[in-house]
């Protein structure tokens, strides 16, 4: 199967930094998905990319659909605490392609935001 | 907001017994999934399951694992024979279409002595 490489493992920065953390693999996707996991639950969405190129804001995130299809990335603007958790990211085929539309997820990208 | 909801939240089994962990997805989604979540490590993906059949599995969902619809609402997740490296997050996800954004709960925690 595909295989993710997300980094960096771990990002320990103060509030209100900027913060950047992104996703290669050796092969296209055709949907990148960024989701957010707070300790004890289960990941949610932050936001979902269909189109190489596309670069998409929610809030203070802003992710982009690398041109390759076969990178992404995800910035963090002006942390607070309430940042802290696991990012990953996941990438996704579309059935038309022939591959399997199950989310393949990164490694995780543990954020830790001192006040 | 509708939610994806687990039970048991923890469950702590001796190794070789079975364990059985429930899901209620969403009510209007179609297309459900298991996946884990080794401490510390990534989500992967274990089964899907649509019009009450597996659609896809990965290498993980060996013959100790099964997944069922009982009723209209509950999917759930058995393990035969636990095994020590079976401890982990189990998380349920369900979605509305086939390639829509995925739904999870909240995860079962699973140890086995």
């Amino acid at each position: 199967g595909q295989q993710l490489n997300q980094s960096p493992q771990s990002m320990f920065i103060q509030e209100g930094e900027d913060v950047s953390m992104n996703c290669t693999s050796s092969s296209i996707f055709n949907t990148w998905l960024w989701y957010k996991q707070d300790p004890g639950e289960g990941p949610v969405l932050l936001i979902a990319l269909y189109k190489a190129g596309e670069l998409t804001s929610n809030g203070r995130l802003t992710a982009q659909f690398g041109i390759t299809r076969k990178d992404s990335f995800l910035n963090i603007s002006a942390s607070i605490p309430s940042d802290v958790g696991i990012y990953f990211c996941a990438g996704q085929l579309a059935r038309a392609s022939g591959g399997s539309y199950i989310p393949t997820f990164g490694r995780g990208t543990s954020l830790i935001v001192h006040p | 907001e509708p939610e994806v909801t687990q039970t048991p939240s923890h469950q702590v089994t001796q190794m070789g017994q079975e364990v059985i962990l429930r899901c209620v997805p969403i009510s209007n989604h179609l297309y459900f999934y298991w996946y884990r979540q080794i401490l510390g490590q990534k989500v992967e993906f274990l089964v899907s399951f649509y019009n009450n059949e597996i659609s896809e599995k990965s290498e993980i969902f060996d013959d100790q694992f099964s997944v069922e619809r009982p009723d209209g609402s509950n999917f759930t997740l058995k393990i035969r024979s636990t095994k020590l490296e079976d401890s982990a997050m189990y998380f349920c996800a369900s979605t509305k279409t086939v390639s829509g954004e995925l739904f999870f709960g909240e995860g079962s925690r699973l140890t086995v002595l």
